[in-house]
């Protein structure tokens, strides 16, 4: 069966301050990968998606960065974090075949800037 | 107007109670519809997903979509204490983009 693990879970981190968020997948191969943010009373936000090694669109201008590095790996990067980018940063895949219909998230990392 | 649009709640039921979760729409160009669960401090988990119209069961869960009212729906039949989380709704049109609703707080009462 697949899992999707991502970490850390919560960080804390000061205005400025670089920022790295891994994901990666198993039980899979060529997954598509999605990073989103979810906000109090907001619903999800897609930042990020990637069909391949490599290949990454972004659906917004912000102050984040994402790579995908090896097939099941996907990392959201900001080389100096924001107020505004405090939130819950969610990592999702999805089968080439099913797409955005069917999604599979991993726990979430709870991102804090101070 | 927001692409979805969903009533945050929060909804509070007696245990057994049937519950209905609803979203609006205002592109007549979705075509898939999707419920997810989220419980607290956890990422969503996908419970069911329509194309079109009509209805769709799933053991105690069922979706709706009555696309010329441009309005879905989840009903749970014999809710349960562990069904309290926050449902979120999301769509995606013909251009293959994807819309989330807010999502709606439901706490299931023993």
């Amino acid at each position: 069966s697949q899992t999707i693990h991502q970490w850390p879970a919560t960080l804390v981190q000061p205005v400025g301050s670089p920022l790295s968020l891994e994901c990666t997948v198993e039980g899979t191969s060529n997954p598509n990968l999605y990073w989103y943010r979810q906000a109090a009373g907001r619903g999800l936000q897609l930042l990020f998606y990637s069909v391949g090694i490599g290949q990454i669109s972004s659906e917004v201008p912000q102050n984040l960065s994402a790579s995908r590095p090896q097939d099941r790996q996907f990392i959201l990067s900001s080389k100096k974090l924001l107020l505004s980018d405090s939130g819950f940063y969610l990592c999702a895949w999805s089968h080439p075949r099913t797409g955005l219909r069917e999604q599979y998230f991993g726990p979430g990392t709870r991102l804090t800037v101070t | 107007q927001k692409e979805v649009e969903q009533d945050p709640g929060p909804l509070s039921v007696p245990e057994g109670a049937i519950v209905s979760l609803n979203c609006t729409y205002s592109n007549s160009a979705f075509q898939y519809f999707m419920w997810y669960r989220q419980y607290s401090r956890k990422g969503p988990e996908l419970l069911m997903y329509t194309y079109s119209s009509g209805n769709k069961e799933d053991g105690r869960f069922t979706a709706q979509v009555d696309k010329s009212s441009k309005y879905i729906s989840l009903f749970i039949r014999d809710s349960q204490p562990s069904d309290s989380a926050t449902y979120l709704c999301a769509m995606i049109n013909t251009g293959n983009q994807f819309y989330f609703g807010t999502g709606t707080s439901l706490t299931v009462i023993p």
